[in-house]
């Protein structure tokens, strides 16, 4: 199994500032990995995809980068409605494995 | 708008199986593309892929998984199921089911999850 490895697990950040999440595979997944967005109580939800493709509806603050084993989310003006848990997920090979999440929290 | 609904018991004994369906609105679980894909999350942990189904029937399930789990797609109800044998308390999470899918791009193929069911809460205990 390919193992996504999440940093930081969690973080302290202000409304505006830049906020960036490195997810590394312990092996080159090209370009096949996702972020996805979880709100307490609510399913996830897609945010990038392809490791920079934005999804439908996505602000544009969100951004993905990286490819092989080194990805990046980053959010360019953090807002009060991106506190949440972001995961990283692996759509290169089966079983699809997710990284352990990182917690933005309010500074 | 696809939408996907989970059911199933919200308690199941150690021991028992586990049998979860989602059922999907506003799409087919017959059409090719798509993986018809079960998640769940331990309580307050992340995210564990448990598996999928194709519409032809063909299935990969988790190798942590494996020898206790089925899934099964039934075309003319547009739902597809999971069986999980042997429950535990390390069983207890949330059980969602999702829609991975395959897009066609130009360089290749892209994938991804774009529809998920609300989830539902299975606790093991007697």
């Amino acid at each position: 199994d390919i193992q996504m490895t999440q940093s930081p697990s969690s973080l302290s950040a202000s409304v505006g500032d830049r906020v960036t999440i490195t997810c590394r595979a312990s092996q080159g997944i090209r370009s096949d990995l996702g972020w996805y967005q979880q709100k307490p109580g609510k399913a996830p939800k897609r945010l990038i995809y392809a490791a920079y493709i934005l999804g439908s509806g996505v602000p544009s603050r969100f951004s993905g980068s990286g490819s092989g084993t080194e990805f990046t989310l980053t959010i360019s003006s953090l807002q009060p409605e991106d506190f949440a848990t972001y995961y990283c997920l692996q759509h290169n090979s089966f079983p699809r494995t997710f990284g352990q999440g990182t917690k933005v929290e309010i500074k | 708008q696809v939408q996907l609904q989970e059911a199933g018991p919200g308690l199941v004994k150690p021991s028992q199986t586990l049998s979860l369906t989602c059922t999907v609105s506003g799409g087919s679980v017959n059409s090719g593309g798509y993986y018809w894909t079960w998640i769940r999350q331990h309580p307050a942990k992340g995210l564990e892929w448990i598996g999928y189904i194709y519409h032809s029937g063909s299935t990969y399930y988790n190798p942590s998984l494996k020898s206790r789990l089925t899934m099964s797609i039934d075309t003319s109800k547009n739902q597809f199921s999971l069986n999980l044998s042997s429950m535990t308390a390390a069983d207890t999470a949330v059980y969602y089911c999702a829609r991975e899918v395959r897009d066609y791009s130009g360089s290749g193929s892209d994938y991804y999850i774009d529809f998920w069911g609300q989830g539902t809460l299975v606790t093991v205990s007697s």
